[in-house]
């Protein structure tokens, strides 16, 4: 079964701190992952994906992710967090590529 | 704007009412999909479908939803005798399929349900 976790429902960073917000995905075989973000009254817009290749992937918005088999993680980094950060952003696993499993997303709070 | 769209945004209904919601994808997009996210979760998977063919329904998906897509475009959900309990928000998305394992979804905005 596939499923993610993750860790922290609401994170809230100073404008220009680092953004981390973690993700740990359950798969018996290695799975295609991805960031998603949601604005309000928006739909999802990718941020980044891994599915083969380089580890460390980086996405828009200056986004990057590093997938960690060792430690089943994914998680989701920024160096330097912009007011226009703030969204929810949920973290999704697939092994098709088709069905997505989605984590309960975690709201990110940008402290000016 | 050639993003995916749906319609209505908003729908407030009683309970025991039929409701019936449209996506539309991306033109050149074979593949549609149906999520449904409630308040504090992520978007759960209901069901798609390449062209007309409905591939993949989950166990979500009870008897009282049935979604279509007649011609292989527009798709439709519709909700019967809704309940309380079906108040969420639900997306579509779609994507193109040329073989391969992996195909990027694009998301809708989604149909805000609500039951009273």
């Amino acid at each position: 079964a596939q499923s993610v976790t993750q860790l922290g429902s609401h994170v809230s960073v100073s404008e220009g701190a680092l953004v981390l917000l973690r993700c740990n995905y359950s798969s018996s075989v290695p799975p295609y992952l991805f960031w998603y973000v949601q604005y309000p009254n928006q739909g999802l817009q990718l941020l980044l994906k891994y599915t083969t290749g380089a580890t460390l992937v980086k996405g828009i918005n200056g986004f990057e992710a590093e997938f960690k088999k060792s430690e089943t993680s994914f998680h989701l980094t920024k160096p330097s967090a912009h007011m226009s950060d703030a969204a929810e952003y949920f973290c999704a696993v697939s092994l098709t590529g088709n069905q997505f499993y989605f984590g309960t997303g975690t709201s990110l709070t940008v402290i000016p | 704007d050639t993003g995916v769209s749906q319609d209505p945004r908003h729908k407030i209904t009683k309970r025991g009412q039929n409701v019936t919601f449209r996506c539309d994808p991306i033109s050149e997009h074979n593949r549609l999909y149906w999520y449904r996210q409630t308040l504090g979760q992520g978007p759960e998977f209901l069901t798609y479908f390449q062209n007309e063919a409905q591939l993949e329904k989950s166990r979500l998906l009870s008897d009282r939803f049935s979604a279509e897509r007649p011609k292989g475009s527009f798709s439709t959900l519709e909700i019967q005798r809704t309940e309380q309990g079906d108040s969420a928000m639900y997306l579509c998305a779609s994507s193109f399929f040329a073989g391969g394992s992996y195909n990027e979804q694009f998301f809708g905005p989604g149909t805000r349900l609500t039951v009273l």
